[in-house]
């Protein structure tokens, strides 16, 4: 079965750089999320998506910003990248908003230095 | 809000032993409940959800989890682990309120660490 693909796998940025990571959800699902895992941290909600909309925000730095596309793909865009943004990035998908199950991709490693 | 309090941090224990990892909760609205695994240098893995119904579900690889409305509970347990066990298990719930303002959105807790030696 498909799963959610996430690219790159591994990225590595200088500090003030810029990064853009991609996420391509399970066919026909309308719902992506965005979570960061900070090194030893448990997986934070950064941002979701339905129908190509924003549904929910959360502890997203404003130098950061997403949006989904009409093919339902999804790319967090971040910018004047910072240490402690070095961390694994996972997107997920659901076919619907209810909660009740999301797919997550394998992550993709951002390394700033 | 929710917050998800996973009681051990690490839990070492020999292969075929018993294991229990302990996950509390707290919010304000009724929830679904989630344990997902990680292994090294992995993403996460579903491992099993309680959405409604029977209060003990299972996963296919023999782990169980009951939740517990009165003590905000839902522990995950393993009458007999073996070594591929070994991996980092996370405790997550979301707002049961279909289409509700939090859309899905997973809150997880610190994660348990759960070693299984020979």
């Amino acid at each position: 079965a498909a799963g959610v693909i996430q690219s790159p796998r591994h990225l590595i940025k200088e500090k003030r750089e810029t990064a853009t990571l991609k996420c391509y959800p399970i066919p026909r699902h309308d719902t992506v999320y965005w979570y960061q895992q900070g090194p030893g941290q448990d997986p934070q909600f950064l941002i979701s998506f339905y129908e190509k909309m924003q549904s929910d925000k959360g502890s997203i730095p404003d130098r950061f910003s997403a949006q989904q596309f009409s093919d339902y793909h999804s790319e967090l865009n971040m910018s004047s990248l910072e240490l402690g943004d070095s961390a694994l990035y996972f997107c997920a998908s659901s076919p619907d908003t209810s909660g009740d199950t999301q797919y997550f991709g394998p992550g993709t490693r951002l390394t700033v230095l | 809000a929710q917050s998800v309090t996973q009681l051990d941090s690490q839990v070492p224990v020999f292969e075929e032993a018993p294991v229990e990892l302990r996950c509390n909760y707290s919010s304000s609205v009724s929830v679904y409940l989630f344990w997902y695994v990680q292994y090294p240098n992995q993403g996460l893995q579903l491992l099993l959800k309680y959405l409604s119904g029977s209060t003990l579900v299972e996963s296919i690889n023999g782990f169980e989890a009951e939740f517990n409305k009165s003590q905000t509970s839902f522990h995950l347990r393993k009458p007999s682990v073996h070594i591929s066990d070994t991996a980092e298990y996370f405790c997550a719930v979301s707002d049961s309120n279909a289409g509700g303002t939090s859309y899905g959105k997973l809150t997880f807790g610190q994660g348990t660490i759960l070693t299984v030696h020979p």
